[in-house]
């Protein structure tokens, strides 16, 4: 069974311009989160999509946005980048089985797309 | 609302010695409890996880966690540290009922010296 895609692994972009991520989830798999990571700030919850609709939204601003295909692929968007943008964003997946006890919120990581921003 | 306190930020062992990672957590009821390491450049991997029953955890790679609902709490530990262990581990929290929401402890970086 493939595990979580996302792609790209890098990239480097300029101050201003914006992004677009994607993820793959594991075949099956509903629930598509997606996290950035930073030395300074520790891995920080952006949000969460369960077919096509965002459940949870972490604290970040408008700039960062995100969709769910009907496919359950994933992607996120990150516009008029600022520096402070450079991370490791990381897309988990989830059966996320409401109400089943024998789903009990494992999330299957993928290996993050790095972000450079200049 | 649910939390996860990891309080030690970095810690050092020597190759062969034992470890423990400590992870308290806040939660009403008891919830569904794992422990997520992390390579340089990767992404988190499971270890192990605790949802029900035996409150003793084995884990891969010769990891387990307690469990102890008195304490709130649910250590890592492995009896003898290698050279590969060495990566950012993670507690987190997941409620056990209705929506399963994720919360994820500040993580813990173990250095092992030779």
């Amino acid at each position: 069974k493939a595990g979580v895609t996302q792609t790209p692994r890098y990239l480097i972009k300029t101050r201003g311009q914006q992004v677009t991520l994607s993820c793959s989830p594991i075949s099956g798999h509903r629930s598509v989160s997606w996290y950035q990571q930073t030395p300074g700030q520790g891995l920080q919850f952006l949000f969460e999509y369960f077919s096509e609709t965002q459940r949870n939204k972490g604290n970040f601003p408008g700039r960062f946005s995100g969709r769910q295909f009907s496919n359950s692929r994933s992607e996120m968007n990150v516009s008029t980048l600022e520096l402070g943008d450079s991370a490791l964003y990381l897309c988990a997946s989830s059966l996320a089985l409401i109400g089943r006890v024998s789903d009990t919120g494992e999330l299957f990581f993928g290996e993050g797309s790095r972000l450079t921003v200049l | 609302a649910q939390s996860v306190t990891q309080p030690d930020i970095h810690i050092t062992v020597s190759e062969g010695a034992s470890l423990e990672l400590r992870c308290n957590y806040s939660y009403g009821a008891t919830p569904y409890l794992f422990w997520y390491v992390q390579s340089p450049g990767q992404g988190l991997q499971l270890l192990l996880k605790y949802f029900s029953g035996d409150t003793l955890v084995q884990g891969i790679k010769g990891f387990e966690a307690e469990f102890k609902r008195s304490q709130s709490s649910f250590n890592l530990r492995k009896p003898s540290v290698h050279w590969s262990d060495a990566a950012e581990y993670f507690c987190a929290v997941v409620n056990s009922g209705g929506y399963q929401k994720v919360t994820f402890g500040t993580g813990t970086k173990l250095q092992v010296i030779p």
